[in-house]
Formats: C-alpha cells, sequence, structure tokens
C-alpha cells in the first residue's frame, strides 16, 4: 500500500521564519502535490511536481516555493511565514499523468503566530 | 476551467437513515471523478473514482455515486447510515486532457445522530 509521510502533525513557527514541510512517498510516484485546505474552501492547490527538480505553480503560490531533489521527497517552503498562512497542509502523489486518485499524507497542521 | 460544487456544507442523517452527498462539477471535457472522505487529523482516502467505464460506481464502506452527464452531476448515496461514517467528504473532478488537473469541492460535513 502507498504511503505518504509528512514529517509533522502539528507546527508551531512564529511570524517571519522560514519553515519547510516535509513529505516522503514510498510508491516511486513521479507525481507530487501540496494543498492548503481551510473551512469552506476545500483543497487549494500550491505547487505540484511532474519530475525530480521539476515544479509548476498551483492556484496559490504566493509565499511559498517548493523543492524537489529526490524523487519521493516534495519539500514545500514558506520562505516569511505570516499568519494568513496558518492551515492544514496536505501532501499527495500518483504513479503518473494517467488520472490515477492521488493518495494522501494525514497533513501537517500549521499555526504561525 | 473546471469548478465543483457541492450543496450543503453540513448534512446531518440518522443512524440507518439514506445518506446522500451532493456533487456538481463544470468542465470543457469528458471529465474524471472522485470522492474522498477524511476523518478528523486524518488525510483524504479514495471512496470512489469514475472513469467512464459504468455511470454507476460502487466504492468501499457501502457508498456508491452515479454518474449524470445531463445533469453534470456525481452525488454520493449509502442506504444506510453508520456512526462511523461522520466525517467529511469531498468530491474532486480531473480532466481527461491535461492530465492531473484536480479541482476539489469544498465538502461536505456528515454528522450521524444515534
Amino acid at each position: 500500500d502507498v504511503k505518504v509521510t509528512q514529517s509533522s502533525r502539528y507546527l508551531v513557527k512564529r511570524t517571519g521564519e522560514k519553515v519547510f514541510l516535509e513529505c516522503v512517498q514510498d510508491m516511486d510516484h513521479e507525481n507530487m502535490f501540496w494543498y492548503r485546505q481551510d473551512p469552506g474552501l476545500g483543497l487549494r492547490l500550491i505547487y505540484f511536481s511532474y519530475d525530480v527538480k521539476m515544479k509548476e505553480k498551483g492556484d496559490i503560490p504566493e509565499g511559498y516555493s517548493v523543492s524537489r531533489e529526490k524523487k519521493e521527497r516534495f519539500s514545500l517552503i514558506l520562505e516569511s511565514a505570516s499568519t494568513n498562512q496558518t492551515s492544514m497542509y496536505l501532501c499527495a502523489s500518483t504513479p503518473d499523468r494517467s488520472n490515477q486518485p492521488q493518495h494522501f499524507g494525514d497533513g501537517t497542521r500549521l499555526s504561525i503566530l | 476551467a473546471q469548478s465543483v460544487t457541492q450543496l450543503g456544507s453540513h448534512v446531518s442523517v440518522s443512524e440507518g437513515a439514506l445518506v446522500l452527498l451532493r456533487c456538481n462539477y463544470s468542465s470543457s471535457v469528458p471529465p474524471y471523478l472522485f470522492w474522498y472522505v477524511q476523518y478528523p487529523n486524518q488525510g483524504l482516502q479514495l471512496l470512489l473514482k469514475y472513469t467512464s467505464a459504468a455511470t454507476l460506481v460502487k466504492g468501499i464502506n457501502g457508498f456508491e455515486a452515479e454518474f449524470k452527464k445531463s445533469e453534470t452531476s456525481f452525488h454520493l448515496t449509502k442506504p444506510s447510515a453508520h456512526m462511523s461514517d461522520a466525517a467529511e467528504y469531498f468530491c474532486a473532478v480531473s480532466d481527461r486532457v491535461y492530465g492531473q488537473n484536480f479541482v476539489f469541492g469544498p465538502g461536505t460535513r456528515l454528522s450521524v445522530l444515534p
């Protein structure tokens, strides 16, 4: 079974800090995604990646960047955290571009104080 | 551009009653459609998916959904609710042309009353 692991379940940081959220998948999936989840808004795509060292902007990339140095790992970076980035962050992966459903991690609940 | 609407941010049913969660989509190309469930403090799990093989799709935990092209709908049903079904449910669409351009609905929280 596919396992998508997010390094932290809960994280508290301060405004202005640089924050790293890590995600690792163990099934050699090509595609990885970062979403944020807010009540009433569903999931909104921040960034995604189809291959190592490749990234594409999603719907709300402002204030975020990503890194994919290895196929199994996709990192989300908040360059200078702000309170409006307090949210639940979800990582997902899929095998390829064949419209297979996404496999999700358990999420990181991030609070910016 | 694709979009998904879910009618009702919160639905309450009694245990044993029919569950009906509504999903309507818009897509300029034939869609793939998905229902996911999210239990508290967890990620999303796939319930079922529509990929054009059959309009009535059966998923896990007794859920099923019917694709109706004329109504652009993909409503989720379960004949008899169980307490363990209490969770948040998300409908999602992706198109067949541009690859995995997933768009999620805002979610519906299902409460099951004893």
